[in-house]
Parts: C-alpha cells; structure tokens; sequence
C-alpha cells in the first residue's frame, strides 16, 4: 500500500449532477495529481495541486476543478456529468519540492470508480 | 502532442517464458521514463524508472528496461515470468515542468501455470 487514500470507493451518479471526490496524500507528500482511466486505456492527466494552486492541467474542461487543503489532501469536483465521465479516478502525491525540480515519485491510490448513468 | 504506444494489448504467456513489452513515446526532449504495474484489484505500482545515466535500468521484481534514446523506446523485460506476474502493465512518460506523467493504454499479460 502507498498510504494515499481515495473516498469513495465507488459511486453512481446520473447525467447533469455533481460528484465530489476525495484523497488524502500520503504523509509528508504536498503534490496531488488526478488522473482519469477510463476502461480499456491508460490513465490521463486531469490537473495537479502543488501548495493548493492547480499548476498544471490536462485537456480538460472546465466542469472538472479541484482544491488542495494546508494539510495536502485535495478533491475532484466534477459538474453537469456526462456518460463519457465513467471512469476510474485516480489520485497521486509526490514529495519533495515544487513539482518539476526533481525526479519524483508518484504514489497512486486505489482510485474511485465513477458510474454516470 | 507527445504520446506513449504499448504495442500489445494483451499478452499470454507460460511460466518460465521470457517477457518483452514494447513502449514507444513521442516526445525529442529530456524525459523521465516510467513502467507501472496494476495487479488485480490493486492499485497502480512503480516497477522501474529512468531519469538518466544507464539507460539498462533494474527495477522490481526481477524486471528491467532498457531506454533506447534513437529508437525513443523503454521496453520492459524479465527473463523468466511466473503465475504471481498477472497484472496490466503500463509505460509513462514525463516531460516539462510539473509531474504530469502520459500513459500507454497498457497490455494485459496473463501468465498460465
């Protein structure tokens, strides 16, 4: 285990509502990245929160928005759910300094399986 | 854009068969290079990693890669895979600023006793 923790483990949504996701970084980690895997592919860069700011973002719409809290853990808001939103979540901290210094390591959590029907 | 090609979706083997996964990125820049495992129901795990120096990199589990950079390839290899080494395995890429890694779709090896 990595000691990142995701919540919930699954969830059901229907189309245009509003799903909150959580993770809680591994101790001492200040990144998180999220990351979308839908089934069948390799995960996909959603964005990424260094110190609470986002600092870097995937090729995704504005609905899919984030928060980083002073502890480090973060969540992943997503508005007005569409089918094509059915997917793993996953999220992964990092140690060290500010992302892009270094050559760190992403620890990934068991992600949160989202169903939009 | 830069991408990451895993020739083989899935894969079945023997025990005690030799293993090669393909991995091919598009990207002519500095790169940190990736594999990670997904046992099932598990989640993702590094197996091995490449920033620089040796492009011959060992990682976990018996496995290793070698970094070609003309080639822009980071095949995984392990000479003799057993039943315990089921599991989706994925190549990824980092580049610029911040840790955004790019994956491969993955290849699902099944290794049969």
């Amino acid at each position: 285990e990595t000691g990142v923790t995701q919540s919930p483990t699954h969830l059901i949504k229907t189309r245009g509502q509003q799903v909150t996701l959580r993770c809680s970084s591994q101790s001492g980690h200040n990144t998180v990245s999220w990351y979308q895997q839908a089934l069948g592919q390799g995960p996909q860069f959603i964005f990424q929160y260094y110190r609470e700011e986002e600092n870097g973002r995937g090729n995704f719409p504005p609905r899919f928005s984030g928060l980083q809290f002073p502890n480090y853990s973060s969540e992943l808001n997503v508005n007005a759910l569409e089918l094509d939103d059915s997917a793993l979540y996953l999220c992964a901290s990092t140690s060290g300094g500010s992302p892009g210094q270094g050559m760190y390591e992403q620890y990934f959590g068991p992600g949160t399986r989202l169903t939009v029907t | 854009a830069q991408s990451v090609s895993q020739h083989n979706h899935h894969v079945i083997l023997s025990e005690a068969a030799s293993l090669e996964l393909g991995c091919n990125y598009s990207y002519g820049g500095t790169v940190n290079l990736f594999w990670y495992v997904q046992y099932p129901g598990q989640h993702l795990q590094l197996l091995l990693k490449y920033f620089s120096g040796d492009p011959l990199v060992k990682g976990i589990k018996g496995f290793e890669a070698e970094f070609i950079k003309s080639k822009f390839s980071f095949n995984l290899r392990k000479p003799s895979v057993q039943w315990s080494d089921t599991a989706e395995y994925f190549c990824a890429v980092k580049s610029g600023g911040y840790n955004k890694l790019i994956f491969g779709a993955g290849t699902r090896l099944a290794v049969h006793p």
